[in-house]
């Protein structure tokens, strides 16, 4: 059974403040992705990753950076959090062996940056 | 114009109730169409998908792929308080997948 798991359901956060967002999935997939969602707006791709210290900037970068140094973890990292980046995110794997390629997704860390 | 365009609802029906859940898409590249389900404060999970044109069934829900039209459904029979959830399409031209802002349905005993 595929799990990917995030560090945190909640989080409270001050602006200004560094915040690391992880996530870990155990299916050896090599396709990492982050989102986040917002009402009205959808899922936005904010950054995904191939492989190992591989990254690739998705829809919605700026204000975010990641890290990908073991295969089954893959970190968000708010440089300085800012109150528009309250938001739930959610992290995702997939393996390019499907064709359709599913995404496993995690159960979100919704984010508040007061 | 958005690649991937849906109805965001709400949707309220009744137990029992046939529905329909819709989106449009662009691409005509697009050759996987899924469906995710989302319970409250939960990930989407993979409902079901579909490759190319064409219908595909599993027990109350059915999903239908209409390239021509660029349209895609999923009908849901008898729906129960149980399917109360937001359904997002989504599509793969790569590995990414590109979503629809997703339809939030509300079954009501």
């Amino acid at each position: 059974d595929v799990k990917v798991t995030q560090s945190s359901r909640y989080l409270v956060k001050r602006t200004g403040e560094k915040v690391f967002l992880e996530c870990v999935q155990d299916m050896d997939h090599e396709n990492m992705f982050w989102y986040r969602q917002d009402p009205g707006l959808g899922l936005r791709l904010i950054y995904f990753s191939y492989d190992v210290k591989m990254k690739e900037k998705g829809d919605i970068p700026e204000g975010y950076s990641v890290s990908r140094e073991k295969k089954e973890r893959f970190s968000l990292i708010l440089e300085s959090a800012s109150t528009n980046q309250t938001s739930m995110y959610l992290c995702a794997s997939s393996t390019p062996d499907r064709d359709h390629n599913e995404q496993f997704f995690g159960p979100g860390t919704r984010l508040t940056v007061l | 114009q958005k690649e991937v365009e849906q109805d965001p609802g709400p949707l309220s029906v009744p137990e029992g109730a046939i529905v329909s859940l819709n989106c449009t898409y662009s691409n005509s590249a697009f050759q996987y169409f899924m469906w995710y389900r989302q319970y409250s404060r939960k990930g989407p999970e993979l409902l079901m998908y579909t490759y190319s044109s064409g219908n595909k069934e599993d027990g109350r829900f059915t999903a239908q792929v209409d390239k021509s039209s660029k349209y895609i459904s999923l009908f849901i029979r008898d729906s129960q308080p149980s399917d109360s959830a937001t359904y997002l399409c989504a599509m793969n031209p790569t590995d990414k997948l590109i979503f629809g802002t997703g339809t939030r349905l509300q079954v009501f005993p």
